[in-house]
């Protein structure tokens, strides 16, 4: 199992806001930049998020990251359908020298 | 435009290797570290590690050391991953992606996966 925990899911009406957790330790958030992807279903992960809290080009502003601590944070504004997808954080863990990947978060839009 | 192009599904016995091709177009295969994730059916992404396709030098996860091999083949810019002695457990899509932070970047700063290749289904079945 990974040692980033995310919540399995989350859910709101269109045009709401969702957050989703990221909690990890001092051997990967804490020390190190987290990235959030999108997956869309039957479809390749997309970067979102990088470096905690910057955005790729193309990505709307709808979407923004933040970290605090050993645990970080993606926040969805203005909901729309097509935000329906599996959602990953993922850093760094020094200890495992490994990258890991949270459980992942499914949004769902009510 | 940056693309990534993998080998199409694959199904093997258990006991066999697989080896899956990853053809980078839009940008210089040796400028940028190839990392590796897998997603096995229904479960979450899974580093499995990473070739710097300019030395060739590799990063695996622990739980696959010995058992997977990167190598990359620069003149036709196209990396591979094989995995050997399959299992059921191995049953996965896996999916090549471009680390944007580039072949020198050093530390937990890296990392940054910016392209992704569209998966490679492989179904280890008796």
């Amino acid at each position: 199992q990974s040692v980033l925990t995310q919540p399995p899911s989350v859910s709101a009406a269109p045009g709401q806001k969702v957050t989703i957790s990221c909690s990890g330790s001092s051997s990967n958030i804490g020390n190190n930049y987290v990235s959030w992807c999108q997956q869309l279903p039957g479809t390749a992960p997309k970067l979102l998020i990088y470096d905690n809290d910057r955005r790729p080009s193309g990505i709307p502003d709808r979407f923004s990251g933040s970290k605090s601590g050993t645990s970080a944070t993606l926040a969805i504004t203005g909901l729309q359908t097509g935000d329906e997808a599996d959602y990953y954080c993922g850093t760094w863990d020094s200890s495992l020298s490994a990258y890991v990947f949270g459980t992942g978060t499914k949004v769902t839009v009510l | 435009q940056v693309q990534l192009v993998q080998s199409g599904a694959e199904v093997k016995k258990p006991g066999a290797s697989v080896k899956v091709s990853c053809k980078a177009s839009g940008y210089t295969l040796t400028g940028y570290y190839m990392h590796w994730v897998r997603q096995a059916p229904g479960q979450g992404l899974e580093w499995m590690g990473r070739i710097n396709p300019n030395s060739g030098d590799t990063n695996y996860a622990q739980i696959f050391q010995g058992r997977v091999t990167m190598t990359r083949d620069t003149s036709i810019s196209t990396a591979y991953m094989e995995v050997s002695r399959l299992t059921s457990d191995d049953t996965a899509v896996y999916y090549c992606a471009r680390d944007s932070t580039g072949v020198y970047c050093s530390g937990g700063s890296c990392f940054v996966f910016d392209f992704w290749g569209q998966g490679t289904l492989v179904t280890v079945s008796s």
